[in-house]
């Protein structure tokens, strides 16, 4: 069983469009992060969100953790073709040894 | 360097080859990471250090993985006797909190691919 659900797997949209990935467990957490990796590049750190319901905003991507610290979404605002790669949500490991990461939405934007 | 560096970045081995993986994490930093990451996939943990000390080695497939980090800075990850599904992209992070504190810096990896 997967701890993180991750979806959709792969979302393919032309520059311009609006589109919301998901991260959903049954378990709580006292944090998550949303990191970008693009093709052949390590994962980057986007946002970090730890109150349930909050809402934080970089440029046109808006993250928000669920009121029960359950989920989390990003959405992103009129897509651009830097924008593509793939999107990984991430919890901490009981005792926050390490992180454990969602499979990812793989986001390809199109001109 | 400023970033976390990983070399080689391509190794390519012949099944039952030995391989060892080098990964120079950022100056000071006290947490040190392995993970291993399928094509299309998120990466999945593998081994955690604080300093030279292993203090997490949950994550590794097979008594074949072996992780070390003597000096408590440069790491080195081995594989030994290579089988094709050990294929990934190796990923080594580093972060700052002694607790395996967030967030982490990743290096670009490196991708192994057994023959």
């Amino acid at each position: 069983t997967q701890l993180l659900e991750q979806s959709p797997q792969f979302l393919s949209i032309q520059e311009g469009e609006n589109l919301t990935v998901y991260c959903n467990s049954s378990s709580v957490f006292s944090s998550l992060q949303w990191y970008r990796q693009e093709p052949g590049e390590g994962p980057v750190l986007l946002v970090t969100v730890v109150t349930g319901g909050e809402v934080k905003k970089l440029k046109r991507l808006t993250f928000q953790f669920g009121d029960a610290r359950k989920d989390s979404s990003l959405h992103i605002t009129a897509a651009q073709t830097g924008d593509t790669g793939l999107y990984l949500c991430a919890v901490p490991k009981p005792g926050y040894s390490t992180l454990t990461f969602g499979k990812g939405t793989m986001l390809l934007v199109s001109p | 360097g400023a970033g976390v560096s990983q070399s080689p970045r391509y190794k390519v081995a012949k099944r039952g080859q030995d391989v060892a993986l080098r990964c120079d994490p950022i100056s000071g930093h006290v947490s040190l990471f392995w993970y291993q990451q399928a094509l299309g996939q998120g990466p999945e943990f593998l081994t955690y250090f604080q300093n030279e000390a292993q203090l997490d080695k949950s994550g590794l497939p097979s008594d074949r993985f072996f992780a070390e980090r003597p000096e408590g800075s440069v790491s080195t990850l081995k594989i030994q006797r290579t089988q094709q599904e050990d294929s990934a992209v190796y990923l080594c992070a580093s972060s700052a909190g002694g607790t395996g504190g967030l967030p982490l810096h990743f290096g670009n990896g490196t991708r192994l691919t057994v023959t």
